[in-house]
């Protein structure tokens, strides 16, 4: 299977602390941003969405915050566990989400330490 | 399907032959994508598919790429003359219509050798 993460950042935690992925982006035309979770040997999972007229939204134990102004995008976990251990993308889109192309930033591996 | 479905998962072929490589989104799913990653890379936007319109496919790295939908439903993807840069993962996705969630498939690792 793939190896992904050989040379991604890496983010180490201790499992129970809360986790901050930050991500920036270029394009300020895009109006909507996603968060993936890859785990080893698997798909790019969906984990939370965020439209550009918001600045916060949260979802079960993630949250996800867009600073516009300066182009960036972050991603907090809470009370981080060894299952959220992956690599996580951020991803961009400038067609409102819907269709067409999402841009992928690097990805952050993720190690919870238990 | 329950799942976005590829085949096959892995591929090894000689440089120079050609690839085709299997997508079955989940039933329904409008829309339909290819993207390729590397190692220790984010995917990159090859194309996709409305149904069977093909809107964009900017993201094809040249002209020995091209992606087939004919009925709206499985998706082929098909390498002509490979070459070693060629070896990635090429990852399958699909989204309903007028969905903004993206559900990605296990992806076809192909090695060019």
């Amino acid at each position: 299977g793939e190896s992904v993460g050989l040379h991604l950042p890496t983010l180490s935690v201790q499992e129970g602390d809360n986790s901050i992925i930050n991500c920036a982006y270029s394009n300020s035309a895009s109006d909507y941003f996603i968060w993936y979770k890859q785990e080893s040997g698997k798909g790019p999972q969906f984990i939370i969405d965020i439209r550009s007229n918001m600045d916060k939204r949260q979802g079960q134990r993630v949250t996800v915050l867009l600073n516009k102004t300066v182009k960036h995008l972050s991603l907090q976990i809470a009370a981080t566990q060894p299952g959220d251990s992956a690599v996580y993308f951020c991803a961009e889109s400038d067609y409102g989400g819907s269709q067409g192309n999402l841009i992928f930033g690097k990805g952050t591996k993720l190690s919870v330490k238990p | 399907g329950a799942g976005v479905s590829q085949s096959p998962r892995y591929k090894v072929t000689k440089r120079g032959q050609d690839v085709t490589l299997r997508c079955d989104p989940i039933s329904s799913h409008a829309t339909l994508y290819w993207y390729q990653q590397a190692l220790g890379q984010g995917p990159e936007f090859l194309t996709y598919f409305n149904y069977e319109a093909q809107p964009d496919k900017s993201g094809l790295p040249s002209d020995r790429f091209s992606a087939e939908r004919p009925e709206g439903s499985i998706s082929t993807l098909t390498i002509q003359r490979t070459e070693q840069r060629d070896s990635a993962m090429y990852r399958c996705a699909s989204s309903p219509e007028g969905g903004n969630t993206i559900y990605f498939g296990e992806g076809s690792w192909l090695t060019v050798v």
